[in-house]
């Protein structure tokens, strides 16, 4: 089955604490992103990946890190996350572009104390 | 970064009732997503536009990309209660990011 996995689902965790959060596709699929979302705002692209080794900042990169060493991997680092990192989080995923049909994970709901 | 403002924040409609939101951007666009989310899922793709002035249907669902490549609106026709969700508006600049329109909360009264 054609799907975007993400783990945890949820997780609460504490101020400073490394944290990472993985995504992995099975569709082969090039592009590759990361949203956040919270109430009122939407979805706000954190990073994009266009291909393995190349990752691009999106609108709200601040306090994220992450890697694209395989093409079905795009982890989410968080190096020392704070509490205005609490959120929703999705992984994405489309065969060239961002505009292409995105398939969406189920997301993770991080809270940070 | 780049803002969308997307409206109506919610709508409670009976049954049956047609549906309009729309979007505006205080920057161009070259492509206009839409999508649908269901609680507890992530966002599904509804309809893509990618030329100004195009219309597009996908069954009840119509949505055009405005003229001046700053706005787009959707419209639901005859609404059911499986239409219930949160509506999505997405742009795509001169790059590859994408940015979201706050959302359209639906609720249909049956």
């Amino acid at each position: 089955e054609a799907q975007v996995t993400q783990n945890p689902r949820y997780l609460i965790t504490v101020t400073g604490k490394k944290l990472t959060v993985t995504c992995s596709q099975n569709m082969n699929h090039e592009y590759m992103s990361w949203y956040r979302q919270d109430p009122g705002l939407g979805l706000r692209q954190i990073y994009y990946s266009m291909n393995v080794e190349v990752t691009d900042k999106g609108d709200v990169p601040e306090g994220y890190k992450v890697s694209r060493k395989e093409k079905r991997n795009f982890p989410l680092i968080l190096e020392s996350p704070s509490p205005n990192q609490t959120s929703l989080y999705f992984c994405a995923s489309s065969l060239w572009r961002g505009t292409d049909t995105q398939y969406f994970g189920p997301g993770t709901r991080l809270t940070v104390l | 970064g780049q803002q969308l403002n997307q409206s109506p924040q919610s709508m409670f409609i009976q049954e049956g009732e047609d549906v309009s939101m729309n979007c505006t951007s205080s920057s161009i666009f070259n492509t206009w997503l839409w999508y649908k989310q269901d609680p507890g899922e992530g966002p599904v793709l509804l309809i893509a536009l990618y030329k100004a002035g195009e219309l597009t249907s996908n069954g009840r669902l119509t949505a055009q990309f405005g003229i001046t490549r700053k706005d787009s609106f959707l419209n639901i026709s005859a609404s059911i209660p499986s239409d219930v969700g949160i509506y999505f508006c997405a742009g795509q600049g001169a790059g590859n990011m994408l940015t979201f329109g706050g959302g359209t909360r639906l609720m249909v009264k049956p």
